[in-house]
């Protein structure tokens, strides 16, 4: 049962322009959301959070929104870079659970020239 | 100067044989994580150590055995290897987290395994 699910596996984008990606959730204990950005035959690599007291992050070209009423939270890079190509992870955790993350199965993006 | 580094990168076995993961990371954390990407790209963990103890161990067959002999090590062995075995097993490591601080986890690259 997936707990963290990405429902668009993939998304094109013109550079500049923005990128929205999307994450729900049902595992209610959840109080801690990430996003990490992979690259082929690299690891995941840390790119911003959010806790559940907060319903926006912000860090450069980055903003995650959470929304805990409906469960879910997004991704917006603005403006999209070519560099930005990669597979986006989403993931949560729970307090009780220490630092457990469950991750969703992953968005590739693709930003066009 | 390598913050999680895993050896080996790839590695292709046949059926039944047993082999070893190592991972190591010089960012002077004290929790380290295994976790296994399957076919369909899901990342999951598998294991997490603090400190040399066994803190998270989830639902994985007890052919796959991890070891941390120190802080800056977690090594994963697996017996008798089979075809389902296959995937992409990476290692983390974080500083030890308690209550609403959340470390962030820093990711090794990766070791490609592939079973036949």
């Amino acid at each position: 049962d997936q707990q963290v699910k990405q429902n668009s596996p993939s998304l094109s984008v013109q550079e500049g322009r923005i990128s929205i990606l999307n994450c729900d959730y049902t595992n209610s204990m959840f109080d801690y959301f990430l996003w990490y950005k992979k690259y082929p035959a690299e690891g995941p690599t840390f790119l911003i959070s959010i806790s559940s007291i907060k319903d926006k992050n912000e860090d450069g070209r980055f903003t995650v929104f959470l929304n805990k009423s409906a469960k879910h939270l997004s991704l917006h890079i603005v403006p999209s870079q070519p560099g930005d190509s990669a597979v986006y992870f989403c993931a949560a955790s729970a307090q009780a659970a220490g630092n457990k993350l469950t991750f969703g199965g992953g968005t590739r993006v693709l930003v066009k020239p | 100067d390598t913050a999680v580094s895993q050896t080996p990168k790839y590695l292709v076995t046949q059926m039944g044989n047993d082999k070893s993961i190592k991972c190591e990371q010089n960012l002077g954390h004290d929790t380290m994580y295994w976790y296994k990407q399957d076919s369909k790209k899901f990342l999951k963990i598998m294991f997490s150590y603090n400190n040399k103890e066994l803190i998270i161990n989830e639902t994985v067959p007890n052919r796959f055995s991890p070891k941390s002999p120190d802080k800056a090590h977690l090594n994963l062995h697996i017996n008798s290897l089979e075809l389902g075995d296959s995937a992409v097993y990476f290692c983390a490591s974080s500083l030890w987290t308690s209550g609403r601080v959340r470390e962030t986890q820093y990711f090794g690259p990766g070791t490609r395994l592939l079973v036949l």
